[in-house]
């Protein structure tokens, strides 16, 4: 079975630093990983994915992630934290066969002023 | 364009009582899925329609809990006889062809609560 861990459940940072959100999964085979953000009261917001190629991934409003296949890993990243990220983050994988997502229990980020 | 559109926003109903939620996809997405997302988690797979069909129902809890699709496009989520611990957030999503690289969209959700 398929699995993600999002190991911290808040990750608080200044605006204007530079940001990272933690991902771990557990897949058989070749793993799509993909990043979600959720603001209060309103759906899932697609950022980025890896499928394939450069393990480097750069998506909407300046986020990148790099995917580390020795550790299983996709940390979300951002050079400059900006107030407006503050959200919720989703980390997500499918699998070889099927289509379903699996998430992981979503980090709170919050960026202070 | 306009994106995935969920109605209700939010439902409260009676334990017992039976209710639907409506999700419209994206224009021209032939995949359709439904999540449920309960408090302080995240979003759990419930099924997923490939045009018409269901390809894949082995998220859905139990019998109480079936979705069709009868056009291709809109999908419609029944439950029946309403349980406490069924309140969530049940998230539709669409994307283009169902493949692995494909990218889901995801509707704001209908959010229920059962009294």
């Amino acid at each position: 079975a398929q699995s993600v861990a999002q190991p911290e459940d808040q990750v608080n940072v200044a605006e204007g630093n530079p940001l990272t959100v933690k991902c771990t999964y557990s897949v058989s085979g070749n793993p799509y990983l993909f990043w979600y953000v959720q603001y209060p009261n309103r759906g899932l917001q697609f950022l980025l994915k890896y499928i394939t190629g450069d393990n480097l991934v750069k998506g909407s409003y300046g986020f990148e992630a790099e995917f580390n296949k020795s550790q299983t890993s996709f940390h979300l990243k951002k050079p400059s934290a900006l107030v407006s990220d503050s959200a919720l983050y989703f980390c997500a994988v499918k699998r070889d066969a099927g289509n379903m997502l699996t998430f992981g229990g979503g980090t709170r980020l919050m960026v202070k002023p | 364009g306009a994106g995935v559109s969920q109605t209700p926003s939010n439902k409260v109903t009676e334990k017992g009582k039976y209710v639907e939620l409506r999700c419209d996809p994206i224009s021209g997405h032939t995949a359709l899925y439904w999540y449920r997302q309960s408090l302080g988690q995240g979003p759990e797979f419930l099924i997923y329609f490939q045009g018409t069909g269901a390809a894949d129902d082995s998220g859905l809890p139990n019998d109480r809990f079936f979705a069709v699709r009868p056009e291709g496009s809109v999908s419609t989520l029944k439950i029946q006889r309403t349980e406490r611990g069924d309140s969530a957030v049940y998230l539709c999503a669409s994307s283009l062809i169902g493949g692995r690289a494909d990218t889901q969209y995801f509707g704001p959700g209908t959010r229920l609560t059962v009294l």
